[in-house]
C-alpha cells in the first residue's frame, strides 16, 4: 500500500516479556517518528530516525526501549520486560524528510500488558 | 504537552454550527501541523502552516496561523456529523523534538 504499515495491529502479552513492534515507512520517506498514545492522553514523542540513524533517544521512557531502522526503510521499536504502564498504542510516522514536512501517521500497534 | 495547549479539550456542538479549536505555544513555531484522529485509527493529516499570518483551506476546514507565530486556530464551518473525532495540533521547535497538543475532542450532534 501506499501509507505507513505497522503490524502487529494489536498485541496483548504477559508482564515480563519482550515486545517487537514492526513500522513499514512509505517510500522514499527519510524521516520515520515513534510516539506513544495512552488512553486519554496525547501523543508523546519517543524518538526519530533520519536516514538509520536516531539523533537523540532521549525521549524513549526507560531503558527497556529500543528501536532501530535498517536499510533506511523498516523500523522496529523493542520494549524488554514490559510492564503494565506499556500498555498504548504505538503510533509509527513518516515524512520526506524533517525540517516541516508533514507526517504521514500508521494506524498504530495497540498494546496490552497483561 | 506543556509547550502546545489546545482549547478547548472537549465541544460537542449541533449540526450546521461553526466552531473554532485554538492551539497556543509557549515559543515561536517552525511550523505548525493539524491532524484529525478517530478512535482506534491513526492521525490523518489535515493542513500545515509555516508562515506568519498564513492561512489555508480544504472544504470546509480553515486554519490560520497568527503573525507572530505562537497560536493556530482550527476553523469549521457548518459542521457535520463526519467532522467528528479528536483534532490535534503538532509542532517542530528544533532539530531532534516534535511536540502534539493534547487533542481537542469534537463530537457534533445531528
Amino acid at each position: 500500500g501506499a501509507g505507513v504499515s505497522q503490524s502487529p495491529s494489536n498485541k496483548v502479552t504477559e508482564k515480563g516479556k519482550d515486545v517487537e513492534l514492526r513500522c513499514d515507512p512509505i517510500s522514499g520517506h527519510t524521516a520515520l517518528y515513534w510516539y506513544r498514545q495512552s488512553l486519554g492522553q496525547g501523543l508523546e514523542f519517543l524518538i526519530y530516525f533520519q536516514g538509520n540513524s536516531a539523533p537523540d533517544k532521549s525521549g524513549l521512557p526507560s531503558d527497556r526501549f529500543s528501536a532501530e531502522r535498517t536499510g533506511g526503510s523498516v523500523s522496529t521499536l523493542t520494549i524488554q520486560r514490559t510492564q503494565q504502564e506499556d500498555s498504548a498504542v504505538y503510533l509509527c510516522a513518516s515524512s520526506l524528510e524533517t525540517g516541516n514536512q508533514p507526517q504521514h501517521f500508521g494506524d498504530g500497534t495497540r498494546l496490552s500488558i497483561l | 504537552s506543556q509547550e502546545l495547549e489546545q482549547s478547548p479539550q472537549s465541544l460537542i456542538v449541533q449540526e450546521g454550527k461553526n466552531l473554532t479549536i485554538n492551539c497556543t505555544s509557549s515559543k515561536t513555531l517552525y511550523g505548525l501541523y493539524w491532524y484529525k484522529q478517530k478512535y482506534g485509527e491513526g492521525l490523518i493529516f489535515l493542513m500545515m502552516l509555516q508562515k506568519g499570518g498564513e492561512e489555508k483551506s480544504h472544504e470546509k476546514i480553515t486554519a490560520k496561523l497568527d503573525e507572530k507565530k505562537q497560536q493556530s486556530s482550527l476553523h469549521i464551518t457548518a459542521s457535520q456529523p463526519s467532522h467528528a473525532g479528536i483534532y490535534l495540533c503538532g509542532a517542530q521547535y528544533n532539530f531532534n523534538k516534535f511536540y502534539f497538543g493534547s487533542g481537542t475532542k469534537l463530537n457534533v450532534k445531528p
